[in-house]
């Protein structure tokens, strides 16, 4: 199985400011015939079910907006938070789609300063 | 608009079954794969299993196989997941979420709110 790592466990950003999380997959998830990572980011509010923010790493999933960003390849992606707003205080996940069980990282908190 | 309503959850003693319930609506239900994901109280994401659109393809976690049963009625826009010999540690809220297009290796693009298991005597 795939072990997916995040990092920070939580983070506190003030409103504005960049927040930006780390994620690491055990094996890689980049699929050499395409060339696409197969990762995923996605937000959990507080009684909500999870949202797709970002898949293959970096695509904006319709309807996000544009300060969140994802990056890397390979087994290292990075979620970034630009200009951070009350209504992104949440749980971010990501999640490795490569190989079953797809599997999601532990989570990383997202709070205001 | 995509909708995904689960039903089915509540509280059953250490052995029992329940079946969980997925209806759908808003999109093609027979041109998705589906999953069911749950979520432990206060912990992480874990997928469970899925089941490809026409349902001639299923694939479960470890931990559940040979307990649980994902299975689909596309006439009824419905997704099931039957669970017996159930367990403490099955305890979670279960959701029903779509793959983004017909194949299983894609991220999970819309989810339903969730439906509350525990497995307590």
């Amino acid at each position: 199985d795939i072990v997916m790592t995040q990092s920070p466990d939580s983070l506190a950003v003030s409103l504005g400011e960049r927040a930006t999380i780390n994620c690491k997959s055990s094996q890689n998830v980049l699929y050499s015939s395409n060339k696409n990572n197969y990762l995923g980011w996605y937000q959990q509010k507080p009684g909500q079910p999870p949202k797709l923010l970002i898949y293959w790493a970096s695509t904006r999933q319709s309807g996000v907006p544009d300060r969140f960003s994802g990056s890397g390849s390979g087994t290292d992606f990075t979620l970034t938070i630009n200009s951070l707003q009350a209504e992104d205080v949440a749980v971010y996940y990501c999640q490795q789609y490569y190989s079953t069980p797809f599997t999601f990282g532990p989570g990383t908190r997202v709070d205001i300063k | 608009e995509v909708q995904l309503v689960e039903s089915g959850g509540g509280l059953v003693q250490p052995g029992g079954s329940l079946r969980l319930s997925c209806e759908v609506s808003g999109f093609t239900f027979s041109d998705h794969w589906m999953s069911w994901v749950r979520q432990a109280p206060g912990e992480g994401l874990e997928w469970v299993a899925n089941i490809k659109g026409d349902g001639s393809e299923i694939k479960y976690v470890d931990s559940v196989k040979g307990r649980f049963t994902i299975s689909r009625d596309n006439a009824k826009n419905s997704l099931f997941l039957q669970m017996n010999s159930l367990r403490a540690e099955d305890t979670a809220v279960y959701y029903c979420a779509r793959n983004q297009l017909d194949t299983a290796y894609r991220p999970f693009d819309n989810w339903g709110q969730g439906t509350q298991v525990i497995v307590s005597s």
